[in-house]
């Protein structure tokens, strides 16, 4: 069975501080999905990772991903208040032919506070 | 990017009642999800909805208590059936387009069970 797990699951910050959000996962995988969800709404996609040694980069949040290792992290650069969010990152498992389900399994969430 | 849209988006509900939740995308996608998020938890996939055949199911989710129909490649219908105030919870529709990578996400429909 897949279990992804992500720390810390609260994260408080000060703003312009730098923090990093991991995420482990149990089997063999190379697509990584990092989403925020904001309180009352539903999940925005921010990152898909395709292959061992991705990184990705929007505004201050930058995504890398291990697949060696089972590890990505989700890399925040001087914090802002409007980071403050839900973040979640999802594995979604290939099956033997190598086709992707699109079946997401989801780490338990990092609740994300920035605050002066 | 899909857009997808979800019915109703909020409902308060009484135990032992059935709700149907419907999902539309703006286009054809092949593979659709049906996903539950409980209060302050994560989310967790309750089936995939197959175009034209019955739904496939996650453990601990059964076709009697979580109806799912999928008439065609853009629509789908979640019921969730004699309801308790175990399953207030957000349901959330999802697809992914074609071979695309990115796995998108209806707005949810919060229910709320008295």
């Amino acid at each position: 069975e897949l279990k992804v797990e992500q720390n810390p699951l609260f994260l408080s910050m000060q703003e312009g501080k730098n923090y990093t959000i991991y995420c482990n996962y149990s089997t063999t995988s190379d697509r990584l999905y990092w989403y925020r969800q904001d309180p009352g709404k539903s999940l925005e996609s921010l990152f898909v990772l395709l292959s061992n040694g991705a990184v990705k980069q929007e505004g201050r949040l930058m995504a890398s991903l291990d697949t060696k290792a089972r590890l990505s992290t989700l890399h925040i650069t001087a914090a802002v208040h409007d980071l403050s969010a839900t973040y979640f990152c999802a594995v979604d498992k290939r099956n033997a032919g190598g086709t992707s389900y699109g079946k997401l399994t989801f780490g338990q969430g990092t609740i994300l506070t920035v605050h002066p | 990017s899909a857009v997808i849209s979800q019915k109703p988006s909020r409902d308060i509900c009484q135990r032992g009642t059935s709700l149907t939740i419907q999902c539309q995308v703006d286009s054809q996608v092949t593979m659709m999800f049906w996903y539950r998020q409980q209060p302050g938890q994560s989310l967790t996939l309750i089936a995939t909805a197959n175009q034209g055949s019955e739904a496939t199911y996650e453990s601990g989710f059964v076709i009697d208590k979580f109806p799912i129909s999928r008439p065609n490649l853009t629509f789908s219908t979640l019921t969730v059936s004699n309801m308790s105030p175990e399953d207030s919870s957000i349901y959330l529709c999802s697809v992914r387009e074609g071979a695309g990578n990115t796995i998108y996400f209806g707005e949810g429909s919060w229910l709320t069970v008295v």
